[in-house]
């Protein structure tokens, strides 16, 4: 079985300041790993993913992640965050040989940015 | 954009009732999942379609059901509501259910059962 956990449900950072949000991962396998963003009133959208080569991955919007095999982790980071970043983030884990409906989700964190 | 669309947005209902939830997947895509969205338990995997035919079941009660239809467009149908189905509705669609494939996910329904 797989699954996410995501540290701190809400997180607040200053505009221009860096955004560190945590994810840690439990998989018997391989993981592919995603995060997913959910802007106010609107569905999930891919950031980015991770499932095979360079472990430092980059999504849209000035986002980027690294898959730490060693530490089970995946931790979305941006250097400089801005108002339109707040929204609520979603890390997944899926696996290879897996479908779309294997992907499961964590509980969200959601950020603020302070003006 | 998306490209997914799902209505209605709102549903208000009581319990005992039964309500269709209604999505339009992307154009192109052939697979179509439904998830629901709780404060409680996260987002939450029901069920999938691929091209008409149902691929994967997952947290769906038995109250649920879905389908998807010779136009792609699918409906998920929940009868004899309780209060705890209160929650927000997503589908989402892929060109095919490989992880390689991202899901698009539609706005929600947003239900409240009285």
């Amino acid at each position: 079985a797989q699954s996410v956990t995501q540290l701190g449900s809400h997180v607040s950072v200053s505009e221009g300041a860096l955004v560190l949000l945590r994810c840690n991962y439990s998989s018997s396998v391989p993981p592919y790993l995603f995060w997913y963003v959910q802007y106010p009133n609107q569905g999930l959208q891919l950031l980015l993913k991770y499932t095979t080569g360079a472990t430092l991955v980059k999504g849209i919007n000035g986002f980027e992640a690294e898959f730490k095999k060693s530490e089970t982790s995946f931790h979305l980071t941006k250097p400089s965050a801005h108002m339109s970043d707040a929204a609520e983030y979603f890390c997944a884990v899926s696996a290879p040989n897996f479908g779309n409906e294997k992907l499961t989700f964590g509980t969200g964190t959601r950020l603020t940015i302070i003006p | 954009d998306s490209g997914v669309t799902q209505t209605p947005k709102h549903l208000i209902t009581a319990t005992g009732q039964r309500v269709t939830l209604r999505c339009s997947p992307r154009s192109g895509d052939l697979s179509v999942y439904w998830y629901q969205q709780s404060l409680d338990q996260g987002l939450q995997f029901l069920i999938q379609y691929y091209n008409g035919e149902e691929r994967a079941k997952g947290n769906i009660l038995e109250r649920f059901s879905a389908q998807q239809f010779p136009d792609l467009h699918s409906e998920l149908n929940l009868s004899s509501l309780e209060l705890g189905d209160s929650a927000l509705y997503f589908c989402a669609s892929s060109r095919d259910s490989s992880y390689n494939s991202p899901l698009h996910f539609g706005n929600g329904t947003r239900l409240t059962v009285t």
